[in-house]
This record gives structure tokens, sequence and C-alpha cells, in this order.
């Protein structure tokens, strides 16, 4: 069963715009985590926000993360065609070392 | 992809045959795990390793195995393929700490 929840399955924006991607679990969990996966490719991984903080910032991404509503947003600013990829996010909830993850937004930007 | 690299990158085959496939990492990661992505279910784990000769089952193990004999090799081995495992595997390694993984670029295999 899947842990996290992408919203929305798909997004469509022009460069320049910034895009937002919300992920819902379920249970409590270490830490959360953004991927990304270029078409025809494997995973990448984006960022990682731990269970005790509340926004995390890497260049253009920012994380938050609301523990009481079990939900994230990863946010995108001055989108670029090269971040057209599809965003996975994915829950670390207990031993043993294993990532459950969300069936993913697609995103695409266009020039 | 560096340091984590999947053999073979496509294969077709007809059910019932067996089929294996190598994930190899030269990161000396402790954990490595296979995943499968279908259209609509995301990315689902399979099997996964905790060390030399360690590992267990995840959300769809049914119809998998797997081996990790070294710590550079894990193998997942279907003993008898079906329609059904036509998928794109992906392997992964970590090294624990968090539980940041790194992925493979897949394998395309597809059971006619």
């Amino acid at each position: 069963s899947q842990q996290g929840e992408e919203d929305p399955q798909a997004l469509s924006i022009q460069e320049g715009e910034n895009a937002t991607m919300n992920c819902s679990y379920k249970t409590s969990i270490n830490n959360l985590q953004w991927y990304r996966q270029n078409s025809g490719r494997g995973l990448v991984h984006l960022i990682l926000i731990r269970s005790n903080e509340r926004e995390k910032h890497s260049g253009r991404l920012r994380v938050t993360l609301d523990t009481s509503k079990k939900s994230s947003s990863l946010l995108i600013t001055a989108s670029r065609a090269a971040d057209t990829a599809s965003y996975f996010c994915a829950t670390d909830a207990s031993p043993p070392s294993t990532l459950t993850f969300g069936k993913g937004t697609m995103l695409l930007v266009s020039p | 992809d560096a340091g984590i690299t999947q053999s073979p990158r496509h294969k077709v085959t007809e059910t019932g045959t067996p089929v294996t496939l190598r994930c190899h990492q030269t990161e000396n990661h402790r954990y490595m795990y296979w995943y499968r992505q279908d259209p609509g279910h995301g990315l689902r784990l399979i099997h996964y390793s905790y060390g030399v000769k360690d590992t267990d089952k995840g959300e769809v193990s049914d119809g998998y195995s797997v081996s990790r004999s070294k710590t550079e090799d894990f193998l997942l081995t279907l003993e008898s393929a079906t329609s059904s495992q036509t998928s794109v595997y992906f392997c992964a390694i970590s090294d624990g700490s968090h539980n940041e993984q790194f992925f493979g670029p897949g394998t395309r295999l597809t059971v006619l």
C-alpha cells in the first residue's frame, strides 16, 4: 500500500512560474524525502526533511512538512524546461530502512 | 547513476522462463533494494538486503527471490516469469544514514 500520495497527478506550467506539489501520508515518519525522475531514468534524490523540521531549502527547492496534518509540499521556484520530470515523495517510517513511495506528480514546464 | 549498474538494461522473455536481473554497486553500501515501477502504481518494493546473505521481503515479493553473496551484487530472480511481471525494475542502494537511496538506471523487462 502507498504511504505517500502526491497531488496533483499532473501539473503543467510555463517557464518562470512556480510549481507546487503536495504529499500526504498516513503513519508517523522519521523523515520524508523527495525524488525526481526524468523520463526513462532512475530516481534522483532531491531533498530530505526530518520529522522535527518544518521547512528546508535547497537551491530553488523549498520543502515544508506538517506532521500534524501528515503532509508535505515541494515548491520549485522559477521553473525551467529542464525541471520537466516526475516527482515522488517517499516516507521513511520505521526500521528496517525502507522507503514507501507515492505514485508521483508529472510536471511539464513549457518554454 | 554513478556507482550502481544494472544488467541487462532490456530483456524480452517468454512466460514460464526463469529470469535473473543483476544489480552491481561500487559504493560499498550496506543496503540494496529492488523495486518495480508500473503505471498507476508508482514504485513498489520487491525485496531488500541489509547485508551479505541478509534479505527480507517487500510489498510485492510473490514470484520473486533474491540473493546477495557479496556486498556489491544483489540478484533478483523471477523463477517462472509471468506477463504480470512485465515492468521496469530499479535497483537502489543506501548506506543507511537517513535512508537516502541512490538508484540504478533500470531494467525494462517484457514477458510475452
